[in-house]
């Protein structure tokens, strides 16, 4: 069976801080595809990135970044400078299968990002 | 390009009765799921949809259903509510039937509460 875990259930920064989320995940396959999404007081999950386990590149975008290695299954994400507006509920998320696989996603229990000036 | 759609955004029902809700795709996307998320359980994936036809189902009870229509148009329906079941309710969309292909577009979600 499939697992996320984020172990940190919020976390507290000033503003203009560096901030890193961390992702572990558990998985028994050897194609899956790991998610970030950021949930604001609206409810609405916003899609950040995806990323499959063949790439392991890590990744830069603005003032994001996620930092995947898979010898310790970890998928972490880190906001640079962070702003007051970053502040919301992220959550990590895993999805097995190859192509033609019906998936779903397996959700962490989110980290509780508060910004404060 | 209009996002995915959800009605209602907030519902008060009453222990028993039945609920209908409703989700509208991403043009031409032909997936949708559907995630229920509470305090307690967080975000659990309840059942998935493609081309009218259900290709994954979560761990809940047969109180809960969906069904897809031709257009992709997805309802869920949770018959004899409990109080448990209140929660916000997220449909996803998604281009292709394999999630290898893009990625998952989420509704704002309808909150359910169960009096």
């Amino acid at each position: 069976a499939q697992k996320v875990t984020q172990a940190q259930t919020e976390i507290s920064v000033v503003e203009k801080e560096d901030v890193t989320l961390d992702c572990v995940y558990e998985t028994r396959d050897t194609t899956y595809y790991l998610f970030w999404y950021k949930q604001p007081p609206s409810g609405e999950l916003v899609f950040l990135i995806r990323r499959n386990s063949f790439d392991e590149q890590n990744e830069i975008s603005g003032r994001y970044s996620w930092n995947f290695q898979k010898s310790t299954s970890s998928f972490n994400f880190t906001i640079t400078a962070s702003q007051v507006v970053d502040s919301a509920v992220y959550f990590c998320a895993l999805s097995e299968g190859g192509t033609g696989t019906a998936s779903k996603l397996t959700f962490g229990t989110g980290t509780r990002l508060q910004v404060t000036l | 390009k209009a996002g995915v759609t959800q009605t209602p955004r907030y519902l008060i029902k009453t222990r028993g009765q039945q609920v209908t809700l409703s989700c509208s795709p991403i043009s031409g996307h032909r997936s949708v799921s559907w995630y229920q998320q509470t305090p307690g359980q967080g975000l659990q994936f309840l059942f998935e949809y493609f081309s009218e036809t259900q290709r994954n189902k979560g761990n809940f009870p047969g109180r809960f259903s969906g069904r897809q229509f031709s257009n992709s148009r997805s309802e869920m329906n949770v018959s004899t509510l409990e109080l448990g079941d209140s929660a916000l309710y997220l449909c996803a969309s998604s281009l292709s039937a394999s999630i290898s292909i893009g990625g998952y577009t989420f509704g704002s979600g309808t909150r359910l509460t169960v009096v």
